[in-house]
């Protein structure tokens, strides 16, 4: 079963705007991770956020977190064309021995250039 | 270092048959997990070993098991194949080093499963 919800299912911009995307769960967790997957391929990982932790950056990526919500962002400055994909946040119950990570249904970016 | 790779990459078989996937972690990880992603349940999680023994399991019948080598190279078996069960099948390995809870898993480019 999925833990949470992304929002939006799909999103359209174009070329140098920025997109953000939401992420929805619904058990407490230890950490929470955002992926990007390329038509059907393999996922890359992009940021790790701690539950203690209420945002983080990295490159054009910020992400926020606000564990009292449930909820995450992910905002992705001045896009790409490259940035077109699919993006899923997921969630880690965390402790040592447990790595199974539940993830969201996703959001389908397009960057129109 | 090498990334997660998967074997083969595309497979079709026939309802009833069973499927053998392979997957062999970055060098030095010694978790690697499984998941399942379909356009209708999304990406689920079917099972995590490490140092050979399985130690967690996602909600999947029996006819889905695994197991891990020394090496930590893993594979994936499905017996008696459903139609349901076409989907890309994703390994993921990780490294805990000092007990750290923080699990980044690095992917491989996945297993595309059709069952016909």
């Amino acid at each position: 079963s999925q833990q949470g919800e992304e929002d939006p299912q799909a999103l359209s911009i174009q070329e140098g705007e920025n997109a953000t995307m939401n992420c929805s769960y619904k058990t407490s967790i230890n950490n929470l991770q955002w992926y990007r997957q390329n038509s059907g391929r393999g996922l890359v990982h992009l940021i790790l956020i701690r539950s203690n932790e209420r945002e983080k950056h990295s490159g054009r990526l910020r992400v926020t977190l606000d564990t009292s919500k449930k909820s995450s962002s992910l905002l992705i400055t001045a896009s790409r064309a490259a940035d077109t994909a699919s993006y899923f946040c997921a969630t880690a119950p965390g402790g040592f021995g447990n790595e199974k990570l539940t993830f969201g249904t996703g959001t389908r970016l397009t960057i129109i250039p | 270092k090498a990334g997660v790779t998967q074997t083969p990459r595309y497979l079709i078989k026939t309802r009833g048959q069973q499927v053998t996937l392979s997957c062999s972690p970055i060098s030095g990880h010694r978790s690697v997990s499984w998941y399942q992603q379909t356009p209708g349940q999304g990406l689920q999680f079917l099972f995590e070993y490490f140092s050979e023994t399985q130690r967690n399991k996602g909600n999947f019948p029996g006819r889905f098991s695994g197991r891990q080598f020394s090496n930590s190279r893993s594979e994936m078996n499905v017996s008696t194949l459903e139609l349901g069960d076409s989907a890309l099948y994703l390994c993921a390995s990780s490294d805990r080093l000092g007990g750290s809870s923080y699990n980044e898993q690095f992917f491989g480019p996945g297993t595309r499963l059709t069952v016909l």
